[in-house]
């Protein structure tokens, strides 16, 4: 079965520097879509972004990077130049790919940027 | 603004009542989906419905039902409710159920806060 595995419960950055949040997944499928969306303490989901398993290049988003390892089965999420507005609780997800999209979520990483 | 509208924005109740919870699309998104977020479960997939019909199930309870409407807008029933269905529930969107080999973001609403005491 699909799964996704954030190992990090929490993180902490300083302001204006880089950070990686870790995913795993697992999947037999050879068609899948991996996501991340970021939870604010006021609980909104916001879609940050996509990789698709058949892009050979690594999605990027502004600020935000997918560091995409097929092999490794993982998609770790970078935000580069952190802010004080990115703390938030961040997910991991992947979609199932056969008619349907749900979105298979992580645990999530809570994200702490501090001055 | 995602676009998805979600009402109530909070919702308290008691044991054994029943809620309804709605969700509009948005404009052009034929695909809806329900989420339940508990703290000991997670971000848990419950229901898809597409162009008013049930596409997908996940982990809903019987005591749980969906529907999707010919305007697209889509109702969540909750029923017989206990404690451990405190939780947010969120609609999502997208304009087309997935594509082997595609795939479509889903655009979340702000989510309902239900508490059951």
């Amino acid at each position: 079965a699909q799964k996704i595995t954030q190992t990090q419960p929490g993180m902490f950055v300083q302001e204006k520097e880089a950070v990686t949040l870790d995913c795993t997944y697992d999947t037999s499928d050879q068609s899948y879509g991996l996501f991340w969306y970021k939870q604010p303490s006021s609980g909104e989901m916001i879609f940050l972004i996509y990789q698709g398993s058949y892009d050979e290049q690594n999605a990027t988003e502004g600020r935000y990077s997918l560091n995409f390892q097929k092999a490794r089965k993982s998609a770790n999420l970078v935000i580069s130049a952190s802010q004080l507005g990115d703390s938030a609780m961040y997910f991991c997800a992947m979609r199932e790919p056969y008619n349907t999209d749900k979105l298979i979520f992580g645990t999530g990483t809570r994200l702490q940027v501090f001055p | 603004d995602s676009g998805v509208t979600q009402t109530p924005k909070h919702l308290i109740t008691a044991t054994g009542q029943r809620v309804t919870l709605r969700c509009s699309p948005r404009s052009g998104d034929l695909s809806v989906y329900w989420y339940q977020q508990s703290l000991d479960q997670g971000l848990q997939f419950l229901i898809q419905y597409y162009n008013g019909e049930e596409r997908a199930k996940g982990n809903i309870l019987e005591r749980f039902s969906a529907q999707q409407f010919p305007d697209l807008h889509s109702e969540l029933n909750l029923s017989s409710l206990e404690l451990g269905d405190s939780a947010l529930y969120f609609c999502a969107s997208s304009v087309e159920a997935g594509l082997a080999g595609e795939a479509t973001e889903q655009f979340f609403g702000p989510g309902t806060r239900l508490t059951v005491l």
